[in-house]
C-alpha cells in the first residue's frame, strides 16, 4: 500500500528566505506526483505535476524535483513572502500504465508561515 | 473560465440525517473526483466517475454514494450521517480519465455533522 509522508508538518521561515519542503514515498511505482498549495478553510490549488519520466518541474519561484528509485520529492521555494503561508500537500499517483483507476495518495501536508 | 464549483460551502446536519453535495467541473473536463478531508490530515479518495460510469472507489462504507450527470456534473450522497463524516469534501475535476492530466480541485463543501 503507498504511503505518503511529509516532513516536517509544521515550518516558520522569515521572509525572503530559500525553503525546502520534503515528501516520500514508499512504493517507487507511481505515474507521476502532483504538489497543491491549500490555504486554510479553502480547496487545493495544483502548483506543480510531475511526471514519473521527468526530473524536475519549475513555475516562477517553485522549482519541484523527484527521484522515482529513493522515493523522494521536494519543492523549493525561492525567496519567500508571507502570502507563501500556507498547507503545501503532495500526492502522488500510483501504477506505471496510462489507465486503471489508480487515485492520488495525499500526505498530511506541511503547514508554511512565512514571517514579514 | 469558471473553476471547480462545489455547493454548499457549509452545511450542518444531525447524526442520522442525509447530505447531498453538489460539483460542476470544468467546462469541457469530463472526469470527476470526490475526496473527503478530515482536519489535520490529507485528502481521502472517495469516488471517481467518468462519462457517467464509477471508474473507482475509495474505502468507505455503503453509506456514501454518488453519481455523475450527462452534464458531467456529479452528486456525492452520504446516509445516515455519523460524528465521524464531518470533513472537507473536495471535488476535483480532469480533461479525460487519462492520468497524465492535472487535476483541479474545487473550493469544497464543509460538512458538520453534530
Amino acid at each position: 500500500k503507498q504511503e505518503v509522508t511529509q516532513i516536517p508538518a509544521a515550518l516558520s521561515v522569515p521572509e525572503g528566505e530559500n525553503l525546502v519542503l520534503n515528501c516520500s514515498f514508499t512504493d517507487s511505482a507511481i505515474y507521476n506526483l502532483q504538489w497543491f498549495r491549500q490555504d486554510p478553510g479553502k480547496g487545493l490549488t495544483s502548483l506543480l505535476l510531475i511526471q514519473s519520466s521527468q526530473r524536475e518541474q519549475t513555475s516562477g519561484r517553485l522549482n519541484a524535483s523527484l527521484d522515482k528509485s529513493s522515493g523522494r520529492s521536494t519543492l523549493y521555494i525561492a525567496a519567500s513572502q508571507p502570502g507563501d503561508s500556507a498547507t503545501y500537500l503532495c500526492a502522488v499517483r500510483p501504477g506505471t500504465s496510462n489507465s486503471g483507476n489508480t487515485p492520488l495518495v495525499f500526505g498530511k501536508g506541511t503547514r508554511l508561515s512565512v514571517i514579514a | 473560465d469558471a473553476g471547480v464549483t462545489q455547493s454548499p460551502t457549509h452545511l450542518i446536519k444531525t447524526r442520522g440525517q442525509q447530505v447531498t453535495l453538489r460539483c460542476s467541473p470544468i467546462s469541457g473536463h469530463k472526469s470527476v473526483s470526490w475526496y473527503q478531508q478530515v482536519l489535520g490530515q490529507g485528502p481521502q479518495f472517495i469516488f471517481q466517475y467518468y462519462e457517467k460510469e464509477e471508474r473507482g472507489r475509495g474505502n468507505f462504507p455503503d453509506r456514501f454514494s454518488a453519481r455523475q450527470f450527462p452534464n458531467y456534473s456529479s452528486e456525492l450522497n452520504v446516509n445516515a450521517l455519523l460524528l465521524g463524516d464531518s470533513a472537507l469534501y473536495l471535488c476535483a475535476s480532469s480533461l479525460t480519465e487519462s492520468w497524465g492530466n492535472t487535476i483541479y480541485f474545487g473550493e469544497g463543501s464543509w460538512l458538520t455533522v453534530v
